[in-house]
């Protein structure tokens, strides 16, 4: 019983590289989101989807883009990154009840420093 | 838009004393209501929830949260903290959407620090 997998859990970018992080669920979930977290800033929404081929941004999408071919996975791409997006980041999915906002499960997190 | 205050950042209880910590929000209607705590490294786990129905919750660890419509407030508590308890609390709302999820909106977090 996996839940939500990421990785990788730690990774060390140079300014204007690209990477991905990956996230997988094997729960049927059609809800998966990306957020990150900072210090003195709690979490923050980046990008959700609620079905496959279907995303939307959240609260902080700026440098960000994300795709959702299939249901279980939900991939998170850093086109260029920026000492700005150093921070710990978090998938978390959840299985949609009608239009109701149910309980979320997390990840462990992924580590990104950009230097 | 929803937001969630966590007033207090930092709270430090002895071990064996009881705890509550504080959480309120600001949405226009009946909202969905969350504790979760997250380990240092691990991810966040639920810990309880509201969504409607009596307004004390209970949940795993034995924690419980009471939502105050009056207040706009959701304190979680807990009668008698362990050690284990040492973690970052999040309190996180969500809304009812009619369309689709939009995801959840998390306080700042408080820590807590459990004395021996």
């Amino acid at each position: 019983n996996a839940g939500v997998t990421q990785t990788p859990k730690f990774q060390v970018l140079k300014t204007g590289q690209s990477m991905t992080l990956q996230c997988a669920q094997d729960m049927n979930h059609e809800y998966m989101s990306w957020y990150r977290q900072d210090p003195g800033m709690g979490l923050r929404l980046i990008h959700y989807s609620v079905g496959a081929g279907i995303t939307d941004q959240g609260e902080v999408p700026n440098g960000y883009n994300v795709s959702r071919s299939t249901t279980e996975d939900f991939p998170l791409r850093l086109l260029s990154a920026a000492p700005s997006q150093t921070s710990v980041y978090f998938c978390a999915s959840n299985r949609l009840q009608g239009a109701t906002t149910g309980e979320l499960f997390f990840g462990e997190g992924s580590r990104l420093t950009v230097l | 838009a929803q937001s969630v205050t966590q007033p207090d950042i930092h709270i430090t209880v002895s071990e064996g004393a009881s705890l509550e910590l504080r959480c309120n929000y600001s949405y226009g209607a009946t909202p969905y209501l969350f504790w979760y705590v997250q380990s240092p490294g691990q991810g966040l786990q639920l810990l309880l929830k509201y969504f409607s129905g009596d307004t004390l919750v209970q949940g795993i660890k034995g924690f419980e949260a009471e939502f105050k419509r009056s207040q706009s407030s959701f304190n979680l508590r807990k009668p008698s903290v362990h050690w284990s308890d040492a973690a970052e609390y999040f309190c996180a709302v969500g809304v009812r959407s009619g369309g689709g999820a939009d995801g959840l909106t998390f306080g700042k977090g408080t820590h807590l620090i459990i004395q021996p």
